[in-house]
């Protein structure tokens, strides 16, 4: 349904390090930059990476991000509460001609 | 930057619905204004873009035929149109702002979201 893959789920205690993956293809993640956006319950999205590995001013650089061929990853590390939300990739399709999203993974702290 | 949209509509099934977004704190011909959609507890789907300056609009194929977008210069505002609606149309629809390189790889995000418009399709 999705055209980038992400994990459903994801979990940690506070303090701890966790990884999200985001799986693409040749036409998205593999020519493009892909950006991750942070969604709270009940609210709008909000960017979190932009051009793969950049944060907007205001997020903190306890979130990192990667990207390696077609696949691209978002880390946070020590994990506080207020990280529980939902997280979703992005990056232009050259085939689609348009933006994908990955199906996003809710994060929730234990 | 502030995108400020149009409230909650109910439609009925072949209805159309129209959201606005209205822009300030910035030039708004100068960025694209894209259309994102949520159903209640799914994903993000990307629907189109539209750049005001041009006028010239992309869009997903699942909502080609069915979605209109345009744009009010003069009043810095952005609409979307969808038609032909379905229950499976009912969602959050947010407009947000693009920030978008043209040349070599393509980087497209949105930093700048609108608070989103309930948009519900019930009999």
């Amino acid at each position: 349904q999705y055209v980038l893959s992400q994990p459903p789920s994801a979990s940690g205690t506070p303090g701890q390090r966790v990884t999200i993956s985001c799986s693409g293809s040749s036409s998205n993640i593999g020519r493009n930059p892909v950006n991750w956006y942070q969604q709270l319950p009940g609210a709008a999205p909000r960017l979190l990476i932009y051009n793969s590995n950049q944060r907007p001013s205001g997020v903190p650089d306890r979130f990192f991000a990667s990207k390696s061929g077609a696949s691209a990853s978002l880390a946070m590390s020590g994990l506080q509460s207020d990280d529980e939300a939902d997280y979703y990739c992005s990056t232009w399709d050259d085939s689609l001609k348009g933006l994908v999203f990955g199906g996003g993974t809710k994060v929730t702290v234990l | 930057v502030q995108l400020v949209q149009s409230g909650t509509e109910v439609r009925k099934p072949g209805a159309s619905v129209k959201v606005s977004c209205k822009a300030s704190g910035y030039t708004f011909s100068k960025y694209d204004i894209n259309w994102v959609r949520q159903a209640a507890g799914q994903g993000l789907e990307w629907m189109g873009w539209m750049n005001p300056n041009s006028r010239h609009t992309g869009s997903a194929q699942k909502f080609q035929g069915r979605l209109t977008m345009t744009t009010n210069t003069s009043i810095s505002t952005a609409y979307m149109e969808l038609t032909s609606l379905q229950f499976e149309d009912s969602a959050i629809y947010f407009c947000a702002r693009a920030e978008s390189t043209y040349f070599g790889p393509r980087l497209y995000y949105f930093e700048h979201w609108g608070q989103g418009a309930l948009v519900t399709v019930s009999s």
